[in-house]
């Protein structure tokens, strides 16, 4: 069964630290890894999306880093504001016989950035 | 101008009631999809439609009828409400012309926060 799980559940910081967000995956066959960041009341943003083939991306203080091998992914916000404080959900995509992606979401982090 | 809007942002209605849940994407995208967000806020996928056809219809009541009249819209009818359909759903879109490009960015609605007493 295709499962995605991200740790912690919730994680507060003070602004201007650093974190980092962890996910663990069970899909297969792997096709891609996203990182959507989700504010309250909003539908979700992408922020990075990863093939098998890529390590590491950066967007902005968001990088997020890829070990297929073990099937984790870790999201790394640096220098957090205020702003950053949401919901960070692990996305993962399994590639469909006959082409065409099925997504996998996980449960979320709640960040919440305070002074 | 909003690239994805679903209307109405909520909906509140007594167990029984049909409804309707539209959505439209002006960015020229050819596949647009539903999700269904719980009270623990896991996001689960609904159904995926590519240039009008259905692509993916996950394991989901057949009180829920998607209907897409044109590329740039898909509504979503639910049939005779239970309590259980509380909650958040959300309308997104992607460009995906086939329907399999593999890092494919989808672009999600505001969601519409569905509420059956």
């Amino acid at each position: 069964k295709n499962q995605v799980e991200q740790s912690p559940q919730s994680l507060i910081i003070l602004e201007g630290k650093n974190c980092t967000l962890q996910c663990n995956y069970t899909v297969s066959p792997f096709s891609n890894l996203r990182w959507y960041k989700q504010d309250t009341g909003r539908g979700p943003v992408s922020l990075t999306i990863m093939t098998f083939s890529e390590n590491t991306k950066s967007n902005g203080r968001y990088t997020a880093t890829l070990d297929a091998d073990t099937k984790q992914s870790s999201l790394h916000i640096t220098a957090s504001q205020l702003s950053d404080s949401a919901s960070y959900i692990c996305v993962v995509s399994a590639r469909l016989t006959g082409g065409g992606n099925k997504l996998t979401f996980g449960t979320g982090t709640q960040l919440k950035v305070e002074l | 101008d909003t690239a994805v809007s679903q209307t109405p942002k909520y909906l509140v209605t007594q167990m029984g009631n049909d409804k309707s849940i539209k959505c439209e994407q002006n960015l020229g995208h050819d596949t647009m999809y539903w999700y269904k967000q719980d009270s623990k806020k896991f996001l689960k996928i609904m159904f995926s439609y590519n240039n009008k056809e259905l692509i993916i219809n996950e394991t989901v009541p057949n009180r829920f009828s998607p209907k897409s009249p044109d590329k740039a819209h898909l509504n979503l009818h639910i049939n005779s409400l239970e309590l259980g359909d509380s909650a958040v759903y959300f309308c997104a879109s992607s460009q995906d012309r086939s329907g399999r490009t593999i890092t494919d960015t989808q672009y999600f609605g505001p969601g519409t926060r569905l509420t059956v007493l």
